[in-house]
């Protein structure tokens, strides 16, 4: 069956530095993958899109990459701030259908 | 526009009791996902609606959960009878292209007693 996999342990990172986050899937083949950050209490909210022929997107400070040999996508966030502390989870889509990873939790640490 | 309206935020029940959760997608998109979060299991994808009709319900738990789109601008999802396991949040996302970016609105957190 389709398995997303994000990392599972809160990730800690010192203010400024660059956050990296990982997704990882196995048994499918999307046409594009999503990010999307949430906060507490809230619904996600869309962050970027990165298609299956698509090796990087850029968007501020925000970094996608895609590897679909390896099957996977990493998500870097440059000049992390505490206000960017948060969940952030990865969307897989092929054809119409959109399914989620878990999420990892980021804490930037001032 | 208001973005996707969800109601009620908090519901709390007990158990065999029906619960009804509603969604007001954003006007002019023409998908409509239902989503169920916990912590165990992450963000679920429940059913979808493409154009008012149900493309994919494989995600509903079981013949207890139910799904309408009686128009483009309302949704429901119908739990009967609910069960303490139903307890989670509940999101309805809407969406303008075929797998594009997803609008959600603020959840549904359901507890049933």
């Amino acid at each position: 069956s389709q398995k997303i996999e994000q990392n599972s342990e809160a990730l800690n990172i010192q203010e400024g530095k660059t956050a990296t986050l990982t997704c990882n899937y196995t048994n499918y083949s999307p046409a594009y993958l999503q990010w999307y950050r949430q906060d507490p209490g809230r619904g996600p909210v869309f962050l970027l899109l990165i298609r299956e022929n698509e090796k990087e997107k850029r968007k501020e400070r925000l970094k996608v990459t895609f590897d679909t040999t390896l099957k996977q996508s990493l998500f870097h966030i440059t000049a992390s701030q505490p206000a960017d502390s948060a969940t952030y989870l990865c969307a897989l889509a092929r054809d119409d259908k959109i399914i989620f990873g878990k999420g990892t939790r980021l804490h930037i640490l001032p | 526009d208001a973005g996707v309206i969800q109601s009620p935020r908090h519901e709390v029940t007990e158990m065999g009791q029906e619960v009804t959760l509603r969604c007001k997608p954003i006007s002019g998109h023409d998908y409509l996902f239902w989503y169920r979060q916990t912590m165990m299991r992450g963000l679920e994808l429940l059913i979808y609606f493409n154009n008012n009709v149900p493309i994919d319900d494989s995600g509903m738990p079981e013949d207890r959960f139910s799904a309408k789109m009686p128009n483009a601008s309302f949704s429901t999802l119908k739990i009967q009878p609910s069960e303490p396991r139903d307890s989670a949040v509940y999101f309805c996302a809407s969406s303008l292209a075929r797998t594009g970016e997803l609008f959600f609105g603020e959840g549904s957190r359901l507890t049933v007693l």
